[in-house]
C-alpha cells in the first residue's frame, strides 16, 4: 500500500527565511506532483517530477526527486507573504496511470 | 476552474437525503476524477474513470455511486447521505500520460 507523509503539517516562517517541505512516500513511484491550495480555493498544480533527480523550479519555488529515497523536497527561497499557502504532495503508483495518493498537506504562514 | 465545472457549489443535506454532484469538462480528455477532501487529511480518492463507460474504486468508495454516461461528464451521487459524507468534493481531469490532475472549483457539502 503507497502511503504518503509530509512534513511539517504547518509551518510559520518570516519573510525573507528559506525553508523546505519535505514529502516522503513508501513504495516504489516514479511521478510525483507538487500542488498549491489557497484557503477556500481548488489546488493548482505547481510541479511534476518524473525521474530520479529531477529538479523544477519557478519563481522562489524549486522541487526535487530522489526516488531511491522516496523523497521529494519543496524549497522555499526568501519567502514572501504571497506563498502562504497549503502545499500538497501526491505520488502516483508504479502500475496505474490514474491513481494518486496525496499528502495530508503542509500549511505555510509566512509572517512579514 | 476553466474546462472543469462542478455544480452545485454548496449544499446542505439532511441526513438520508440523496443527491447528485455534477462534473462537465470541455477538453474532451478520458480520465476523471471525483475526492473528497477533509482537513488535514489531504485528497481521498473515491471513484475514478478511465473512459466513457468505465468507472472504479478509488480508496474510499462506500455510500457513493458513480456514472459516466458520456465523455464529458462524471457524476457522484449519495444514495443516503450521513453527517460522516460532509466535505469538500473535488472532480478533477488528467490532461494526458504525466500530465497534472486539473481540479474544479469543488462542492462544499453539509450533511446534518
Amino acid at each position: 500500500e503507497l502511503k504518503v507523509e509530509q512534513n511539517p503539517l504547518f509551518l510559520s516562517m518570516q519573510e525573507g527565511k528559506n525553508y523546505t517541505i519535505y514529502c516522503n512516500y513508501s513504495t516504489t513511484s516514479d511521478r510525483l506532483y507538487w500542488y498549491r491550495q489557497d484557503p477556500g480555493k481548488s489546488l493548482e498544480s505547481l510541479f511534476v517530477l518524473l525521474s530520479n533527480g529531477a529538479v523544477k523550479q519557478e519563481g522562489r519555488l524549486m522541487a526535487s526527486l530522489d526516488t531511491k529515497a522516496r523523497l521529494s523536497t519543496l524549497h522555499i527561497t526568501a519567502a514572501v507573504h504571497d506563498l502562504s499557502a497549503t502545499y500538497f504532495c501526491a505520488v502516483a503508483y508504479m502500475d496505474s496511470n490514474y491513481q494518486l495518493i496525496w499528502g495530508a498537506g503542509t500549511k505555510l504562514i509566512i509572517k512579514p | 476552474n476553466a474546462g472543469v465545472t462542478q455544480t452545485p457549489k454548496f449544499q446542505v443535506l439532511k441526513t438520508g437525503q440523496s443527491m447528485t454532484l455534477q462534473c462537465a469538462q470541455d477538453m474532451n480528455h478520458n480520465s476523471m476524477y471525483w475526492y473528497r477532501q477533509d482537513p488535514g487529511m489531504g485528497l481521498r480518492l473515491i471513484y475514478y474513470s478511465a473512459s466513457e463507460g468505465t468507472t472504479d474504486k478509488g480508496e474510499v468508495p462506500n455510500g457513493y455511486n458513480v456514472s459516466r454516461l458520456n465523455k464529458r461528464e462524471f457524476s457522484l451521487r449519495l444514495e443516503s447521505a450521513a453527517p460522516s459524507q460532509t466535505s469538500v468534493y473535488f472532480c478533477a481531469i488528467r490532461r494526458g500520460i504525466n500530465q497534472p490532475q486539473h481540479f474544479g472549483d469543488g462542492t462544499r457539502l453539509s450533511i446534518l
